[in-house]
């Protein structure tokens, strides 16, 4: 398995701001991936995050908004930019576990736009 | 896009009863993995099913991949209260390199009266 930890856990942001959520993991990973669960509803994977090279974003979800950042094998960020009400959702992080076939978790990051 | 309908939305049981719950898909996955999410918290990985055909258990769970790879479902026996919580199956394809993007269903509100 692995253990991913998130900051800040939880957040209350003005519309127009931005706000940048770490993840950090206890082991090396090439890859990591970025998810958002709106309220009541399912995970939806933003981006993935490869270390050394620019992240790979999915369909509706572009750069100038998600940010990401990969500096080496155990961390990245991810940025909401310019945010507005929609916005406010969880942001979770996972990691691959190729041996295992699987993915973890972080606890998420808990986004609240006013 | 790859779609997973999974089912029933939500679930009210006692203490004690069974639960199933299952998601079909339209296409075939490699691994069928099942997490539960409880408020506030990252989806916790419960079971992974590797193996068309495959049935795993894990305590009061039990899982199976079915024969046709497009479908899995979860049972918990003996439901306590600790098993409030969000559930959801996730399917995962893995198209090469270090692809190994997941597919989540809309999850099953898990719901249990002591």
């Amino acid at each position: 398995s692995a253990v991913i930890s998130q900051k800040p856990s939880r957040d209350i942001c003005q519309r127009g701001t931005s706000l940048t959520i770490q993840c950090q993991v206890d082991s090396q990973v090439t890859m990591m991936f970025w998810y958002r669960q709106q309220p009541g509803q399912s995970l939806t994977l933003i981006a993935t995050a490869n270390q050394g090279s620019e992240a790979t974003y999915e369909s509706g979800f572009v750069i100038d908004k998600f940010p990401i950042s990969r500096p080496n094998l155990t961390f990245s960020t991810l940025t909401v930019s310019n945010m507005s009400p929609e916005d406010s959702s969880i942001y979770l992080c996972s990691v691959p576990i190729y041996r295992e076939d699987t993915q973890y978790f972080g606890p998420g990051t808990r986004l609240t736009v006013l | 896009g790859q779609q997973l309908n999974q089912s029933p939305q939500s679930m009210f049981i006692q203490e004690g009863e069974d639960v199933s719950m299952n998601c079909t898909s339209s296409s075939i996955f490699n691994t069928w993995l099942w997490y539960k999410q409880e408020p506030g918290e990252g989806p916790v990985l419960l079971i992974a099913l590797y193996k068309a055909g495959e049935l795993t258990s894990n305590g009061r769970l039990t899982a199976q991949f079915g024969i046709t790879r497009k479908d899995s479902f979860l049972n918990i026996s003996a439901s306590i209260p600790s098993d409030v919580g969000i559930y959801f199956c996730a399917g995962q394809l893995y198209s090469g390199g270090s692809n190994y993007k997941l597919t989540f269903g809309k999850g099953t509100l898990l719901t249990v009266n002591p």
